[in-house]
């Protein structure tokens, strides 16, 4: 089956405490994208990749890292957490076949509580 | 700058009843427009998407969206509503500006169908 993958799907934790939640896709897409979603905000992006060793901020990147180095994985890591990264997190997929016409695939979402 | 607005935070309906979900946007260049779909505790999922061509679009669940250049609306339609349709809905529009690598969302509509 065509999915993406998160992973905790759950995740409370302590301010500066170093955390990584995965995400993984098996539909071999070159985009791979991160957002957070608040209420009355929306969905806000976090970084992209275009491919392998490919990366860049989207409109909310402080306090996150993230890293490419395999096609299909794209942990989002937070080094020092802070309350207001309490969130819930969204990994998304898509082709690049015809750049932006592409469907975006979404994981199920990783809610995290850092307190 | 690109921008998506969703001018509702809310919207009911009774079932049977024709329903719209309302979405600006403001793109320099061709948009690129979408509407997504989430239910509770669950990822997004794609409903339909406007690139070029027929200002109507038909997508998935019975659902239809106008798109309208003059009035840069992109309005989320389906002529009778389910029970089963109440979700928070996003429009989203590629940012061509950065070569459609960054994704915009609106800060979603939930839509409540009454029985």
């Amino acid at each position: 089956e065509a999915q993406v993958t998160q992973n905790p799907r759950y995740l409370i934790t302590v301010t500066g405490k170093k955390l990584t939640v995965t995400c993984s896709q098996n539909m071999n897409h070159e985009y791979m994208s991160w957002y957070r979603q608040d209420p009355g905000l929306g969905l806000r992006q976090i970084y992209y990749s275009m491919n392998v060793e490919v990366t860049d901020k989207g409109d909310v990147p402080e306090g996150y890292k993230v890293s490419r180095k395999e096609k299909r994985n794209f942990p989002l890591i937070l080094e020092s957490p802070s309350p207001n990264q309490t969130s819930l997190y969204f990994c998304a997929s898509s082709p690049l076949e015809r750049e932006w016409q592409e469907t975006q695939y979404f994981g199920p979402g990783t809610r995290l509580l850092v307190l | 700058a690109q921008s998506v607005a969703q001018p509702e935070d809310q919207v009911n309906v009774a079932e049977g009843n024709p329903l719209t979900v309302k979405c600006t946007y403001s793109v320099s260049g061709n948009p690129y427009l979408f509407w997504y779909v989430q239910y509770p505790n669950r990822g997004l999922q794609f409903l339909l998407k406007y690139i070029t061509g027929d200002n109507l679009v038909k997508g998935s669940y019975g659902f239809e969206a106008e798109f309208n250049k003059s009035q840069t609306s992109f309005h989320l339609k389906k002529p009778s509503a389910l029970v089963s349709d109440s979700a928070l809905y996003f429009c989203a529009v590629r940012d061509i500006s950065t070569g459609g690598f960054k994704t915009i969302f609106g800060a979603g509509t939930r839509l409540f169908v009454k029985a």
